[in-house]
Formats: structure tokens, sequence, C-alpha cells
């Protein structure tokens, strides 16, 4: 199976800053990685699809790049509805096998 | 598009559990339809995924010997059946539908699993 390790764990921000949030894979997904948050009470939004387009409805100030097994969701210029747990996830399509990562909470600084 | 989750339920250790996922409002026959589950205080884990035409599933490793997903022939009703339930199966539990460019998520069905 492969293995997602997000980093950091947790990552305590202010409102106005970037975040940059890590993932790697314990081998190669190419492109095919996926970034969510997800909110006490709330179901996980979709943020990011193949690595760095950005799902529908969702600001430019966030943006994924990377590819292989290294990969980055950044948020620039943090507003308040941001602080929240934000996953990463592998989506293998054949067979379909999909896995997420463990988290990193962004908190308020 | 929306999916409609059926409700809370609590279960006693061993017991199995089934939920309902009832898709509505876009062509839920074009996209593949996930479980996926957060125990208290946890992360999000990824169970399993049924193609809704040829109704073939998938599921993750540690789930393979006793998770269940299937579609209803005849509706638009998915479920995720899960047995021989421990108090570590307590979460509530997602289905989510991916599309090309956005998700459809239930609302979340809260499974209890206490004597």
């Amino acid at each position: 199976d492969i293995v997602l390790t997000q980093s950091p764990v947790t990552l305590s921000l202010s409102p106005g800053d970037s975040a940059t949030l890590s993932c790697r894979a314990s081998q190669s997904v190419y492109n095919y990685f996926a970034w969510y948050q997800k909110k006490p009470g709330q179901a996980p939004r979709l943020l990011i699809y193949d690595a760095s387009n950005r799902a529908t409805g969702i600001p430019a100030r966030f943006s994924g790049s990377g590819s292989g097994t290294d990969f980055t969701l950044t948020i620039s210029s943090l507003e308040p509805e941001d602080f929240a747990v934000y996953y990463c996830q592998h989506r293998n399509n054949w067979p379909p096998m999909y896995g997420f990562g463990q988290g990193t909470k962004l908190e308020v600084k | 598009g929306q999916l409609v989750q059926s409700g809370a339920v609590v279960e006693r250790p061993g017991a199995s559990v089934k939920v309902s996922c009832k898709a509505s409002g876009y062509n839920f026959t074009l996209y593949y339809l996930h479980w996926v589950r957060q125990a208290p205080g946890q992360g999000l884990e990824w169970m399993g995924v049924i193609n809704p035409i040829s109704r073939a599933a998938n599921y993750a490793q540690r789930f393979q010997n006793r998770l269940t997903v299937t579609r209803d022939a005849s509706t638009s009703t998915f479920y995720m059946a899960l047995n021989s339930l421990t108090s570590d199966d307590t979460a509530m539990y997602y289905c989510a539908s991916v599309l090309m460019t956005s998700d459809i998520w239930g609302q979340g069905t809260l499974v209890s699993v206490s004597s």
C-alpha cells in the first residue's frame, strides 16, 4: 500500500500569513493526487485535484504543486476560515485505490 | 447534485451495520462512489469504492474481509456494510462521489459501537 506522510503535523500561523504544507508518498503516484480541507462537523472539501488544479469554487489563494512523490499545498494570505485540518490523498485509478495522509492541523498562532 | 445518507445507529460489538447513501440531481452512473470514515480525534480513512455501472468494488486492504459496498440495481442508492464491529469502528462514515473537478459528499452517518 502507498503511504502518505504529511508535514508538519501542526502549523501555527496568523491571518495574512502564507502556509506551506507538504506530503510525501512512499512511491510515485504521478499526479494522481488531491488535497482536502476538513472542519469539525463538516464533510471534507476538495481543494486541489490532479496535484495542481483547483476544484470548482476554490479561491485562488489555494495552490498545489508537485508530482511523483513530493507535493505541496500553499495557501497565500490566510483567511480566518482557512484554519482547519488538511489532508493529502493519492488516487490510483486502476484498480481504483485511494488513501489519505494523516493530516496537518493549521491553527491560529 | 446531492448524496443523502441514513441516520445514526448504535450497534453492539460483533454485530454488523449497513449504511445507505442515495444519489440525486446528477448522473451518478458516471462516477465512482467512495466510502470514507473518521473516528473521533482521528484522521480521514479511505475504505472502499464501487463502480456504479459494473458494480465492481475495491476495498482498502484492512477492510478486505469485512466490508461490502453495493448498489441497488433499481435505484440510485448505495450501501456500505461492515461486519464484526468493534469499538474501533465507532466513527462518522461518509459516502462521496468523485466528479471530474469536484466532489459530492453525503452528510455523514455516525456509527457507534457500544455494549
